[in-house]
């Protein structure tokens, strides 16, 4: 079963232009984590954050998480043709192995 | 650090057979767990293994079966193959497995059964 949800589930930009992605979840958690996907490829770690965290910056990437909405985002400044891909979002509830959300399908137009 | 490796890359099954897929975690890493990924159903957990011991299943038939060997490696099994069973399975690493730290995934192994 799923722990995560991302919204919205498809997103298309014009390269330069900001991208942002929100992950829901539903029990607490330890930490939260994104990945990527390119298509048909394995996932790319992103960021983990954890539950005592508010912000994370990373390059271009900034997560934040507010644990009292059980909600996360991912926000990609200055996006680049080469970040279209998967985003998702994932969560071990109880310390039990990660689930991850269906993602967003990320498309960035050069 | 070599990441993680899965062989082999494709396969073509028919139904009724069936099929093992091998991965090689990153050196040093003890948790090795192994996902489905569909386009209908999104990534589903099948299981995960820490120093050879299975930890926890996911919601998936006793068809689908894993083992962890000494040195880490996993293999994982799926016999009396369904057409549903077509799907990318991936594997990942991490030192504590559970969510605690980060995973690396393999490339996955792209799995057709006709």
């Amino acid at each position: 079963s799923q722990q995560g949800e991302e919204d919205p589930q498809a997103l298309s930009i014009q390269e330069g232009e900001n991208a942002t992605m929100n992950c829901s979840y539903k029990t607490s958690i330890n930490n939260l984590q994104w990945y990527r996907q390119n298509s048909g490829r394995g996932l790319v770690h992103l960021i983990l954050i954890r539950s005592n965290e508010r912000e994370k910056h990373s390059g271009r990437l900034r997560v934040t998480l507010d644990t009292s909405k059980k909600s996360s985002s991912l926000l990609i400044t200055a996006s680049r043709a080469a970040d279209t891909a998967s985003y998702f979002c994932a969560t071990a509830p109880g310390n039990n192995d990660m689930r991850f959300g269906a993602g967003t399908r990320l498309t960035v137009k050069p | 650090k070599a990441g993680v490796t899965q062989t082999p890359r494709y396969l073509i099954k028919t139904r009724g057979q069936q099929v093992t897929l091998s991965c090689s975690p990153i050196s040093g890493h003890r948790s090795v767990s192994w996902y489905q990924q569909t386009p209908g159903q999104g990534l589903q957990f099948l299981f995960e293994y820490f120093s050879e011991t299975q930890r926890n299943k996911g919601n998936f038939p006793g068809r689908f079966s894993g083992r962890q060997f000494s040195n880490s490696r996993s293999e994982m099994n799926v016999s009396t193959l369904e057409l549903g069973d077509s799907a990318l399975y991936l594997c990942a690493s991490s030192s504590f497995g559970r969510g605690q730290d980060t995973q690396y995934f393999g490339p996955g192994t792209r799995l057709t059964v006709l």
